[in-house]
């Protein structure tokens, strides 16, 4: 089975450009989540959707950074304008959310280099 | 306070050593509680869950302690395929999960 899938898996752009990364889901999963990880603060939730909803986006740093979910199958993460703050490795996970915790599968990530 | 706190390490032993990472949350209302292992330039992937009880899987043995609100994780009989980033997460609530930023360790022959 196809696990959840990111592209591009590298992106290196100049300051003030936009950057769209892609994420499809695990097919089924109901649940999806952006995470960014650096080294100096670790892996964070950026936002998460459940049912394609918009549930938490408290972790979205400012105005540049955007998140949609069109349908079940696909998300994007657009910064706008990028900033060399914005370099991490932007992870997606997906899960299937019941009543309890489920496991959330990551995807391999997108290394992001704002020069 | 951060709200996940771990050594990061490195943790450098010998194969078959015995090593032990710790691990304190500072949410008192946190539900559940997940070790994670990141291999170098890779994804996060669930290692185990964590239990009151206490709860092994083969040379791995987790612990909770939800008076000290400390998680800790043991491996024995290390080999060097561990060589990893073990990253302590806890579930406060719904779906969203907290990491600590992890430990680093590395298994030397």
């Amino acid at each position: 089975d196809a696990g959840v899938i990111q592209s591009p898996r590298h992106e290196v752009t100049e300051m003030g450009q936009e950057v769209t990364l892609r994420c499809k889901p695990i097919s089924g999963h109901n649940s999806l989540f952006w995470y960014r990880q650096t080294m100096m603060r670790g892996l964070e939730l950026l936002i998460y959707f459940n049912n394609n909803v918009p549930i938490d986006d408290s972790g979205m740093p400012e105005d540049r950074f955007s998140a949609k979910m069109p349908n079940a199958s696909f998300s994007t993460l657009k910064i706008q304008p990028s900033e060399p703050r914005d370099s991490a490795v932007y992870f997606c996970a997906s899960s299937y959310r019941t009543s309890g915790y489920n496991e959330q599968f990551f995807g391999p990530g997108t290394r992001l280099t704002v020069l | 306070r951060k709200e996940v706190e771990q050594d990061p390490g490195p943790f450098n032993v010998p194969e078959g050593a015995t090593v032990a990472f710790n691990c304190t949350y500072s949410n008192s209302a946190s539900q559940s509680f997940f070790w994670y292992r990141q291999d170098c330039r890779k994804e996060p992937k669930l290692l185990m869950s964590v239990y009151s009880s206490g709860n092994e899987d083969g040379r791995f043995t987790a612990q909770l302690n939800r008076a000290s609100q400390y998680i800790s994780l043991l491996i024995r009989d290390s080999k060097l395929s561990d060589s990893a980033t073990y990253l302590c997460v806890v579930n406060s609530g719904y779906s969203t999960l907290t990491f600590g930023k992890g430990t680093m360790l590395l298994v030397s022959p």
